[in-house]
């Protein structure tokens, strides 16, 4: 059984510019969700796709932008990098938007902005 | 504002002895639990869940205890090990439209041999 798998692992920006980061979910699950973890915070919801459309956001500005594709895979893209979105990104899939069974995460982007 | 908060940030424990772990929770509407490590360069791992419903479940050598009325949860390890040093996570999720998770901001445990 194949984990979630993302890359990049790690990226360096400047600022204004635009990133894309990749993740592919595990096997057999239809739900990616993903969150972003600043320097000695917890994980933040960003946002949750579930067959290809968006199914709940968090706190989050519209130049965070994601995609779901057919098998599940999943895009997030930020525009306008700033200072701030510097942070580990996080991808995780689980089988259902619905059931509470446990996410599973991948190792994350690191990405840095200057 | 903080709905899930753990407000130790580290913990030091010897090796065989009880690591405990507590998480506080502010909003009502979550109704299950986690708890996930993370090793670093590595994506959070699940651990352990319960359901709202209950107020106990244990997993080999981790326990996790929950306690409604008060909105506490609590990770009990048993025997305790150098390998379980890492850094912990709380995490809730409401009956929602989605299986978002509100996360703690984290404990950093040092299991000494």
């Amino acid at each position: 059984e194949t984990g979630v798998t993302q890359s990049p692992t790690h990226l360096i920006k400047t600022r204004g510019q635009q990133v894309t980061l990749r993740c592919s979910s595990q096997s057999g699950h239809n739900t990616v969700s993903w969150y972003q973890q600043a320097l000695g915070q917890g994980p933040q919801f960003i946002f949750q796709y579930y067959r290809e459309e968006e199914n709940g956001r968090g706190n989050f500005p519209p130049r965070f932008s994601g995609l779901q594709f057919p098998n599940y895979s999943s895009e997030l893209n930020v525009n306008a990098l700033e200072l701030d979105d510097s942070a580990l990104y996080l991808c995780a899939s689980s089988d259902s938007p619905y059931s509470n069974q446990p996410q599973h995460f991948g190792d994350g982007t690191r990405l840095s902005i200057l | 504002d903080q709905q899930v908060k753990q407000n130790s940030p580290s913990l030091s424990v010897q090796e065989g002895r009880i690591s405990i772990l507590n998480c506080d929770y502010t909003n009502s509407m979550f109704d299950y639990f986690l708890w996930y490590k993370k090793y670093p360069a590595e994506g959070p791992t699940f651990l352990i869940s319960i359901s709202s419903i209950k107020d106990k479940n244990e997993d080999g050598r981790f326990t996790v205890f929950l306690n409604k009325s008060a909105k506490h949860l609590s990770l009990h390890i048993v025997p305790s090990q150098p390998g379980d040093s890492a850094v912990y996570f709380c995490a809730a999720s409401d009956a929602g439209a989605n299986s978002k998770l509100t996360f703690g901001k984290g404990i950093t445990l040092s299991v000494r041999p």
